[in-house]
C-alpha cells in the first residue's frame, strides 16, 4: 500500500522568507500524480500545486514550487517570499493514475506559522 | 472553475437522530465524489468513495449502514449520518472529481456535533 510520510509535524518561517516543507513517499506504481493541499483555519481544503510523476520538470504555481526527487520518492514544496496567508496545515498527497482506487492518500500535514 | 459546496456548514442534533450532508459540484460534473473525517489536527480519513448511478465503495472500517451515501446526479452526493452518537462529531469534508480532471476539488466541510 503507497504511504505518505511528512516528516515535520510544525514549521515557522519569517514572513518574506523562504521555507521548504518535506514529504517523502512509498509506491510501486511508476506513474501517479502527487499533491499538496493547503488547509487554512477555515478548514477549506485548497490545491496548492501538482504534479505528475512522469513529467520531470518541476511544477511551479507563482511563489510555490516543488522539488520531485522521483527515484528518491520525494516532494518537497518551496514557499518563497512567504506571506502571512500562507500559514495553514500543508497535506502532500498521492494518487495513481490507472486502476483501482482513484482515492487520495494523505500525510499528516505540516503545520507552518509564518511570523511577521 | 471546479466549485465545490456543502450543505450544511454546521449542524448540531440530538443523539438518535440522522443527519443529512451534502455536497455539490457547482460549476462541473463529478462522476466521482469522496467523502473524508478529519478529526481535530489530524488528517483527512477517506470514509467512501461515491460514483453517480451506483453503490459507494466504503473503506475497511466504515459501518456503510450508519454512514450513508447516495450518488443521485452528476453534481450532488449526500452523506446521512444515521443515529448519530456523540462519537459521530467530526468535521466532515467532501471533494469531487470531473471526468478528464486528476484533481479533487473539496467542499468547506460540515462540522457535525451530536448531543
Amino acid at each position: 500500500a503507497q504511504t505518505v510520510t511528512q516528516s515535520q509535524p510544525e514549521m515557522s518561517v519569517q514572513e518574506a522568507e523562504t521555507v521548504t516543507l518535506s514529504c517523502t513517499y512509498d509506491t510501486s506504481e511508476s506513474d501517479y500524480y502527487l499533491f499538496w493541499y493547503k488547509q487554512p483555519p477555515s478548514r477549506q481544503m485548497i490545491l496548492v500545486i501538482r504534479q505528475e510523476a512522469y513529467k520531470q520538470q518541476n511544477a511551479t504555481e507563482n511563489r510555490f514550487s516543488v522539488n520531485f526527487q522521483k527515484a528518491a520518492k520525494s516532494f518537497s514544496l518551496k514557499i518563497s517570499d512567504s506571506q502571512l496567508g500562507d500559514a495553514a496545515m500543508y497535506f502532500c498527497a498521492y494518487r495513481r493514475t490507472q486502476g483501482g482506487s482513484e482515492k487520495l492518500v494523505f500525510g499528516k500535514g505540516t503545520k507552518l506559522t509564518v511570523n511577521p | 472553475g471546479a466549485v465545490v459546496s456543502q450543505h450544511p456548514s454546521r449542524v448540531i442534533c440530538k443523539s438518535g437522530t440522522s443527519v443529512k450532508i451534502e455536497c455539490r459540484s457547482l460549476d462541473f460534473q463529478a462522476t466521482t465524489m469522496f467523502w473524508y473525517r478529519q478529526f481535530p489536527k489530524q488528517s483527512l480519513m477517506l470514509m467512501a468513495t461515491s460514483n453517480e448511478g451506483s453503490k459507494a465503495t466504503y473503506e475497511q472500517g466504515v459501518e456503510k449502514d450508519k454512514f450513508l451515501i447516495n450518488h443521485a446526479s452528476l453534481t450532488l452526493s449526500t452523506l446521512t449520518v444515521t443515529s448519530a452518537h456523540p462519537e459521530d462529531s467530526s468535521f466532515y469534508i467532501c471533494s469531487a472529481r470531473s471526468p478528464g480532471r486528476d484533481t479533487q476539488y473539496f467542499g468547506p466541510g460540515t462540522r457535525l456535533t451530536v448531543l
